[in-house]
């Protein structure tokens, strides 16, 4: 596809539960990042790659999410031992350069945590 | 700490009127903004971006104005229209550093 792609859509979890979250970027881009945007507010950053490697995950809220992209395209967002604060969306954007490149997001993936 | 912000959580604009929507900044070492346009259901839409080194840019229909003494952003947008209902967001990405740091938002509201 042409843009940032993100499954599933809408994942309900109940608590305690671990969750995966996919975001395929665009095809060629280097640099991944994932956010986190509860409802009426903007988005947080959680973490970026560039290519495979992480290189800033400050914003990862605790030891319980963790985020890979092992090849530099596909990456994963995993959320273990999910809690209700945990519910929000959660949006991937890609860009082909580092810095300062058009950042191109995903329509996100709502979870929901019971 | 150092942060993005906006003035005003909505803002409500006659239709064919123009728009403008304000952020405030507080890291003086950023060196590049962007405003976003998110619509409901959707993730961030890139609008327009602008560097410290310029006070003015613009793009169709819209104009960003950065003023750096005090540390101020703008967004206008001309003859606004029903399709630019959404949620607009400043964003910096700080100077030798990567992330994108948004702001909370401001709703803009088409009157009829």
């Amino acid at each position: 596809g042409a843009g940032v792609s993100q499954s599933p859509r809408y994942k309900v979890a109940k608590r305690g539960q671990d969750v995966a979250l996919r975001c395929d970027p665009i095809s060629g881009h280097v640099s991944l990042f994932w956010y986190q945007q509860a409802l009426g507010q903007g988005p947080e950053f959680l973490t970026y790659f560039q290519n495979e490697a992480q290189l800033d995950k400050s914003g990862l809220p605790s030891d319980r999410f963790f985020a890979e992209r092992p090849e530099g395209s596909v990456s994963t967002l995993k959320i273990q031992r999910t809690q209700q604060e945990d519910s929000a969306v959660y949006l991937c954007a890609s860009s082909d350069q580092t810095g300062d490149g058009e950042a191109f997001f995903g329509q996100g993936t709502r979870l929901t945590v019971v | 700490g150092e942060s993005v912000g906006l003035h005003l959580p909505t803002l409500s604009v006659q239709e064919g009127d123009n728009s403008i929507i304000n952020c405030a900044y507080s890291n003086s070492a950023s060196d590049y903004f962007i405003w976003y346009k998110q619509e409901s259901g959707k993730g961030p839409q890139f609008i327009i971006d602008i560097r410290s080194n310029m006070d003015k840019r613009q793009g169709q229909r819209v104009t960003v104005l950065l003023n750096k003494t005090v540390k101020h952003l703008s967004l206008q947008i001309a003859a606004t229209q029903p399709g630019d209902s959404a949620v607009y967001f400043c964003a910096e990405i700080p100077n030798r550093d990567d992330k994108i740091i948004f702001g909370k938002g401001t709703r803009l509201h088409i009157l009829p």
